[in-house]
């Protein structure tokens, strides 16, 4: 049981926009900025999304991120094939002393 | 070229230990943060522990507190991981990773404790 909920599952059609939400608590999304990592399985996890809304050189910029109060969200435009992965939120937990990743959510393209 | 390349995993029975490594390459290593991160078979992710850039700070998920120790050498450009009193709940892909506005995850060690 993660401090961090994701929606086990998230699904769209070639083209359409989705998002994948992450809710938190005041000792983790409340105080600090989040990460958004993508994982095809057998691989090696790829960040996405960095400090709540920031993109590393080289992802498409229809990956977006935000953040509000508890929770942050990751947001997929345009969807293509290749998205469908595993996705999953990290943010650093001042109670805990420890970073926490989400439960991880399952993107299917239909 | 960046490369972060993870071993010393394998088999071990209930109680033993492990030593894992990260040799990095390509990049300034004692620049970073580094994190050990692992994920049991058809499970999620799992960050295990991590140190600050001079082995100063080191902080670790509660089920490996007393049991893991992280440490770094940056003269050798690597990061280390011993395990000990290792559980069947260990059983997972580590990997040794960085990231923020720079990123680098190696490709995983598989560590399998079974008697």
């Amino acid at each position: 049981q993660s401090v961090l909920t994701q929606p086990p599952s998230a699904s769209g059609t070639p083209g359409q926009r989705v998002t994948i939400s992450c809710s938190g608590s005041s000792s983790n999304i409340g105080s600090n900025s989040v990460d958004w990592f993508q994982q095809v399985p057998g691989t090696a996890p790829k960040l996405l999304i960095y400090s709540n809304n920031q993109r590393p050189s080289g992802v498409p910029d229809r990956f977006s991120g935000s953040k509000s109060g508890t929770s942050a969200s990751l947001a997929i435009s345009g969807l293509q094939s290749e998205d469908g992965a595993d996705y999953y939120c990290a943010v650093r937990d001042d109670s805990l002393s420890a970073w926490v990743f989400g439960g991880g959510t399952k993107l299917t393209v239909l | 070229e960046v490369h972060l390349v993870e071993s010393g995993g394998g088999l071990v029975q209930p109680g033993g230990s492990l030593r894992l490594s990260c040799a990095a390459s390509g990049f300034t290593f004692s620049r970073f943060w580094m994190n050990w991160v692992r994920q049991a078979p058809g499970k999620g992710l799992e960050w295990v522990a991590n140190i600050k850039e001079d082995g100063s700070m080191k902080y670790y998920v509660d089920s490996v507190k007393g049991r893991f120790t992280i440490s770094r050498d940056n003269a050798k450009n690597s990061l280390y991981l011993q395990m000990n009193s290792l559980r069947a709940d260990d059983t997972a892909v580590y990997y040794c990773a960085t990231w923020g506005a720079t990123t680098y995850w190696g490709q995983g060690t598989l560590v399998t404790v079974s008697s």
